[in-house]
């Protein structure tokens, strides 16, 4: 079975810093996509990036980039130059062969002014 | 981008009550929509997955009779919580995915239950 393992809970990062949040996972099938969503206090999922398996390139959505290293089956967020509105849970999520998608625990980034 | 309408946003109820959740597509045709439940600090727990004009599919320990879902257009979803008690509130988020791009799913704004 499929498994997705965020392993920061919490971070705290100061404004205008770059900032990794950690994602891995555990799947033997060669076909999958990997997705990271905001959750701000007021509670609602947004979509940040995604990345396919067959993807050559890192995916990147303006500050948002995804390090993914296949091999090492890890999908980490990198988000530049953070932003107060940065603070948020953050999830990763991992989407199997049946487009659901499995999710990670989640990790709560405060950015500090 | 896609948007996904929820209704109501937050609800109060006596336990022993029926409450009605609606998910509506707003832009697009939902193929597929999920409902999941969120436990404080907790990540998201997928309770089913509908799609339009057939029984939806309850995750293993999700009581199909106790919590209802209908998906009887390509744009609205409802999730009907019966006889509610306390232990039943949470926050409730359902997802719809059209097929498009990169077949990501786009959220509601989610619905706080409270069981009193």
């Amino acid at each position: 079975a499929q498994k997705i393992t965020q392993t920061q809970p919490g971070m705290f990062v100061q404004e205008k810093e770059a900032v990794t949040l950690d994602c891995t996972y555990d799947t033997s099938d060669p076909s999958y996509g990997l997705f990271w969503y905001k959750q701000p206090s007021s509670g609602e999922m947004i979509f940040l990036i995604y990345q396919g398996s067959y993807d050559q390139q890192n995916a990147t959505e303006g500050r948002y980039s995804l390090n993914f290293q296949k091999a090492r089956k890890s999908a980490n967020l990198v988000i530049s130059a953070s932003q107060l509105g940065d603070s948020a849970m953050y999830f990763c999520a991992f989407r199997d062969s049946n487009y659901q998608l499995i999710w990670g625990a989640g990790t709560k980034l405060i950015i500090k002014p | 981008g896609a948007v996904v309408s929820q209704h109501p946003s937050r609800v109060i109820c006596k336990s022993g009550t029926s409450v009605k959740i609606e998910c509506r597509s707003l832009d697009f045709q939902a193929t597929t929509m999920f409902w999941y439940r969120q436990f404080p600090k907790k990540s998201l727990m997928l309770m089913a997955t509908s799609n339009e004009g057939s029984k939806a599919t309850y995750e293993q320990g999700v009581e199909k009779d106790k919590f209802l879902i209908n998906h009887a257009s390509l744009t609205l979803s409802t999730l009907t919580v019966t006889s509610a008690h306390p232990e039943d509130s949470s926050f409730y988020i359902c997802s719809a995915t059209g097929g498009q791009g990169h077949n990501e799913q786009f959220f509601g704004p989610g619905t706080r239950l409270t069981v009193l």
